[in-house]
């Protein structure tokens, strides 16, 4: 499977405290999307970083890239109990016609 | 465990002929599955939530007559795009709920000419 991988798979925080989830793939991509899911909703767009970005920020959120090491991560600034929800990261290879998706990392935070 | 497998991954038909796409839980029952679609360099878009044993909850603009979803299993979702045209070809996704997430089919690039 060339499903990437997001750790950990569940995050529990206080409010207030910074998120960080990482997710790895295994092919080269040419960007590696953010998305956000509540809970029996449909996926957010959160952020793309292309893959000659090492950075990005949008708003509480940065997301870096390192294609060296086939790894992003997200990180969540001072985090809301809005915040709540699954996270994954989801690559598109510079070959096929498929999108790949982390398998999620659930993160709670804590009012 | 929790291996959504979708099928076709691409498919290329005719405008006006219809077409099925199947996602299908391999190791895991889903009560819930949910059907998205995504435009070149655009975000994924739920077009609807497909609960087994009941009729599917379509989102605001998207035609249920255009896009059946049939979910008589618990391990299987049907999305079929009837009397496609050009507009309709995309890439469209599906995904499942289990114990602890959700997990996403390989998607299905759909190309109608």
């Amino acid at each position: 499977s060339q499903q990437g991988e997001e750790d950990p798979q569940a995050l529990s925080i206080q409010e207030g405290e910074n998120a960080t989830m990482n997710c790895s793939y295994k092919t080269s991509i040419n960007n590696l999307q953010w998305y956000r899911q509540n809970s029996g909703r449909g996926l957010v767009h959160l952020i793309l970083i292309r893959s000659n970005e090492r950075e990005k920020h949008s708003g509480r959120l940065r997301v870096t890239l390192d294609t060296s090491k086939k790894s992003s991560s997200l990180l969540i600034t001072a985090s809301r109990a809005a915040d709540t929800a699954s996270y994954f990261c989801a690559t598109d290879p510079n070959t096929g016609n498929q999108f790949y998706f982390g398998t999620g990392t659930s993160l709670t935070v804590i009012p | 465990g929790a291996v959504v497998s979708q099928h076709p991954s691409w498919v290329i038909c005719k405008s006006g002929t219809s077409v099925k796409i199947e996602c299908r839980s391999l190791d895991f029952q889903a009560t819930t599955m949910f059907w998205y679609r995504q435009f070149p360099k655009q975000s994924l878009m739920l077009m609807a939530t497909s609960n087994e044993g009941s009729k599917a909850t379509y989102e605001q603009g998207v035609e249920k007559d255009k896009f059946l979803i049939n979910h008589a299993s618990l391990t299987l979702s049907t999305l079929t795009v009837t009397s496609a045209h050009p507009e309709d070809s995309s890439f469209y996704i599906c995904s499942a709920d289990f114990y602890y997430g959700y997990t996403f089919g390989s998607g299905t690039r759909l190309t109608v000419v």
